[in-house]
């Protein structure tokens, strides 16, 4: 079965300042999707990133960027020149045949 | 291009009642899914269905809980004499046939209070 996890319940980052949220994905399928999702107090599910496990390039979208590394089962998110409209939930997931499987979700807070 | 509409916003039952939760996946998209999400968790998939075919449930739990997507109108979450415990976010996502990605374009929730 897949799982995903993510250690980090909560972070906080000063504004301006960079942060990585770690996740590691756990799965027997050989080609499959990774993802960050934001969920801000509207709750809201905003995609932020998508990361191809075939890949080699590590996927970048203006301010985020992931660092897939595959054999460890390991895909962070960096958030660079954090925002205040940045605080939010972030959960990290992953495809698994034909459904997403989602972390718990880290509670990302930007403090001016 | 609406994107993926989710009605009601907030739904409130009391025990024992029925909630039906309806969710219009975007235009073009045939593949549905819903999730829920428990107060400080993640969310947790429950049924993916096309048109007229459940394709797999295996996050139902076992009673009380019923989708549908018939070939007209939108999917239907059916939770039937609900429970406290019931009380949570429901997010419906789409996708498009074919998407290699499994891209799934989520909807703003319907959150269902059960006094």
């Amino acid at each position: 079965a897949q799982t995903v996890t993510q250690s980090q319940p909560e972070m906080s980052v000063q504004e301006a300042e960079t942060v990585t949220l770690s996740c590691t994905y756990d799965t027997s399928e050989s080609n499959y999707y990774l993802f960050w999702y934001k969920q801000p107090p509207s709750r809201q599910m905003i995609l932020v990133i998508r990361q191809e496990a075939y890949k080699q390039q590590n996927a970048t979208e203006n301010r985020f960027s992931v660092n897939f590394q595959k054999a460890a089962k390991s895909f962070s998110l960096k958030i660079s020149d954090s925002q205040l409209g940045d605080t939010a939930m972030y959960f990290c997931a992953g495809t698994s045949y034909d459904k997403v499987i989602f972390g718990p979700g880290t509670s990302l807070s930007v403090i001016p | 291009n609406a994107g993926v509409m989710q009605n009601p916003r907030h739904l409130v039952r009391r025990r024992g009642q029925e909630a039906r939760l309806r969710c219009s996946p975007m235009k073009g998209h045939s593949h549905v899914y819903w999730y829920r999400q428990l107060p400080e968790e993640g969310l947790k998939f429950m049924v993916y269905l096309q048109k007229e075919n459940i394709i797999d449930e295996s996050g139902m739990p076992k009673e009380r809980f019923s989708a549908e997507f018939p070939k007209e109108g939108p999917s239907i979450l059916r939770i039937q004499q609900v429970v406290r415990g019931d009380s949570a976010a429901y997010f419906c996502a789409s996708s498009p046939p074919l998407a290699q990605s499994n891209e799934q374009f989520f909807g703003p929730g319907t959150r269902l209070t059960v006094l």
